[in-house]
């Protein structure tokens, strides 16, 4: 079982939709990550956040949108998406950014038909 | 561009056997290693992290470090039919984890 938990496990959506990713993680991480991950392919770092705050956007463009109401909680709003943006949507969490190893949750695999 | 670079296999080992698996990476200034195993369709598992020079060991893993020559590698002693995944490496530099390619390796009854 992860101790990082992700909502929902499957998302499928139109190019016009709104819809959210949730990740919550309860082990005191001050740092949590989304990343992207296509088939066959290492997972890719979109955002990471230190102590509630962005620190690392990885020129993501804007229809993603990542937000951290609070140091449990990471959501990635999505907005307007592409059919190349499906991919496996994957939250990590570490105690803090930096030599700190990354916890992965199960993922959101995202279809944009 | 920092790199991590691993062979991407298949790497097919008779069960009971030692798999090797490789990583070298082009940051000097890294710190950080991780090993991560993931199976198809599931997400990232860390299996093993590695800061200093030399060998760590956790049940039948076994990572080494050299930092003098940029490499990672990760022994898995008595291979089972459950090892077969995907292993990536990961290296920490400047609060980014770069990841590898990763090696598909299949153990064979």
């Amino acid at each position: 079982d992860t101790e990082v938990t992700q909502t929902p496990k499957h998302l499928v959506m139109g190019m016009t939709n709104k819809k959210s990713l949730k990740c919550e993680q309860h082990m005191g991480h001050r740092a949590m990550y989304w990343y992207k991950q296509k088939a066959k392919k290492p997972p890719e770092l979109m955002f990471v956040y230190s102590y509630e705050k962005l620190s690392i956007n990885e020129s993501v463009p804007s229809r993603f949108s990542p937000e951290c109401p609070n140091s449990s909680l990471l959501n990635l709003h999505l907005h307007a998406l592409q059919p190349e943006d499906s991919a496996l949507y994957l939250c990590a969490s570490s105690q803090v950014v930096s030599n700190q190893p990354q916890h992965f949750g199960d993922g959101t695999r995202l279809s944009i038909l | 561009q920092k790199e991590v670079e691993q062979n991407s296999g298949p790497l097919s080992v008779p069960e009971g056997a030692i798999a090797s698996l490789n990583c070298t990476y082009s940051d000097r200034g890294s710190q950080s290693f991780f090993w991560y195993r993931q199976y198809s369709g599931k997400s990232p598992e860390l299996i093993m992290s590695i800061y200093s020079n030399g060998d760590k060991e956790d049940g039948r893993f076994t990572a080494q470090l050299n930092k003098a020559s940029q490499y990672v590698s990760l022994l898995i002693r008595d291979s089972q039919p459950s090892d077969s995944a995907t292993y990536l490496c990961a290296v920490m530099g400047n609060e980014k984890l770069t990841f590898g390619t990763g090696t598909r390796l299949t153990i064979i009854p």
